[in-house]
């Protein structure tokens, strides 16, 4: 919603630049972890995900990395575009439900 | 998500008055889940249900109640509004966990205004 990305950390870059979102997570026991995208007037989007066995996992133009000493989850975006414009949420399971992140808006100028 | 419907879009009501949000899936998914999303808070679980007869309270459930009428169908309501339960709120789905990933799916959200 529009509404959604006031009082969140902002990420402005330039059309073309790689874009690097990071999320600090609370639970040393979360096995499984998510990106979402949120795009003004819709719902969370599922963009890539991560099991706790892994260290970095790569879609189409994004890149998921996992520090587990340090808690640690960003989401890398190469090529940056104004279509990326958006809020960008990580979420953690941990028991049997997610727990998400505040969120970053992350806005792209061309 | 077309698969995750949720209605209404939209709803301005009065304090005191009882509301029921809508959701339903043809994703054939067992769980779904109910969120709030408010400024700078991100998501906040209200209730979520693994099958037709199991329903869980999540982290802000006071004030909420659900009902799981179906598979595909998991309704929300507020018994008497109050101003700040105005909100954006989501409906969510997944598939159970297993060893596989299972994201969860979201509907575009119903956005609930109280007076």
């Amino acid at each position: 919603g529009e509404n959604v990305g006031l009082h969140l950390p902002t990420l402005s870059v330039q059309e073309g630049d790689n874009s690097i979102i990071n999320c600090a997570y609370s639970n040393s026991a979360s096995d499984y972890f998510i990106w979402y995208k949120q795009e003004s007037g819709k719902g969370p989007q599922f963009i890539i995900d991560i099991r706790s066995n892994m260290d970095k996992r790569q879609g189409q133009r994004v890149t998921v990395l996992l520090n587990k000493t340090v808690k640690h989850l960003s989401l890398q975006i190469a090529a940056t575009q104004p279509g990326d414009s958006a809020v960008y949420f990580c979420a953690e399971r941990g028991y049997s439900t997610l727990t998400f992140g505040k969120g970053t808006m992350l806005l792209v100028s061309p | 998500d077309a698969d995750v419907t949720q209605t209404p879009r939209n709803r301005i009501t009065k304090t005191g008055k009882r509301i029921m949000l809508e959701c339903s899936q043809t994703k054939g998914h067992d769980r779904m889940y109910w969120y709030r999303q408010d400024p700078g808070l991100g998501l906040r679980l209200i209730y979520y249900s693994f099958d037709v007869k199991d329903i869980n309270k999540g982290e802000i459930s006071d004030g909420y109640s659900v009902s799981r009428q179906a598979q595909a169908k998991f309704s929300l309501s507020l018994e008497s509004a109050i101003p700040n339960q105005t909100a954006l709120y989501f409906c969510a789905t997944s598939d159970a966990w297993t060893d596989s990933n299972q994201p969860q799916h979201f509907g575009d959200g119903t956005r609930l205004s109280i007076l």
